[in-house]
């Protein structure tokens, strides 16, 4: 199974700035990722997906994969604090997803 | 988007009885849907693969007696926890993959079963 490492957080983050995000895989094989956000008691869904070298923009999420590098990263722009939410990394290589704990976002207003 | 349903959304029974929980795609086929269980503060744990028409093949440490999966159509997939006991508490999640090409999975919204 191709895996990631997230740092858990919390991440704390005032509302309207940036929070960054980010996800490092030991897998030279993996290609793309998933992002998934969790909200608390709730399942996870998807937001964004990225098959490629660079960064990729869905409105206030930017999605960037440096394969160089071996990680992942998601960028949100003009926190809010419904963006309050833990965000799951995963290798779209994967069926079934197997996804870590993730990281934890806490935007404050 | 794609969506998952589930059903319940909350169930409480009581020690020793047995709890179905129904996992539907609505608007796509799923020839493979997952289930997943997640504990408080802990990540989602993959429990089992279910196929449409095929034995489901569960991951190691889960009680394929226990836990029983059905996937009767393309559509639906059931997980049935056995004689629960309150160690089965547990948010129960369902997936469905929607394109084997890109890997995209849908999850459900889930089931909050309490055992007491």
């Amino acid at each position: 199974q191709k895996e990631v490492e997230q740092n858990s957080g919390p991440l704390s983050v005032p509302e309207g700035a940036i929070a960054s995000l980010n996800c490092t895989y030991s897998d030279r094989g993996s290609q793309s990722f998933f992002w998934y956000r969790q909200y608390s008691g709730k399942s996870p869904e998807l937001i964004m997906s990225i098959y490629s070298n660079g960064d990729k923009e869905d409105g206030r999420f930017t999605a960037q994969l440096n394969k160089a590098s071996q990680y992942v990263s998601l960028l949100i722009r003009d926190s809010q604090p419904s963006d309050s939410a833990t965000y799951l990394c995963a290798p779209q290589g994967n069926t079934p997803l197997v996804f870590g704990k993730g990281t934890r976002l806490s935007v404050i207003a | 988007g794609a969506v998952v349903s589930q059903h319940p959304s909350r169930v409480i029974c009581k020690s020793g009885t047995s709890v179905k929980i129904e996992c539907r795609s609505l608007d796509f086929q799923a020839t493979t849907m997952f289930w997943y269980r997640q504990f408080p503060k802990q990540s989602l744990m993959l429990m089992a693969t279910s196929n449409e028409g095929s034995k489901a093949t569960y991951e190691q440490g889960v009680e394929k007696d226990k836990f029983l999966i059905n996937h009767a159509s393309l559509t639906l997939s059931t997980l049935t926890v056995t004689s629960a006991h309150p160690e089965d508490s547990s948010f129960y999640i369902c997936s469905a993959l929607r394109d084997r090409g890109t890997h995209e999975q849908y999850f459900g919204p889930g089931t909050r079963l309490t055992v007491t």
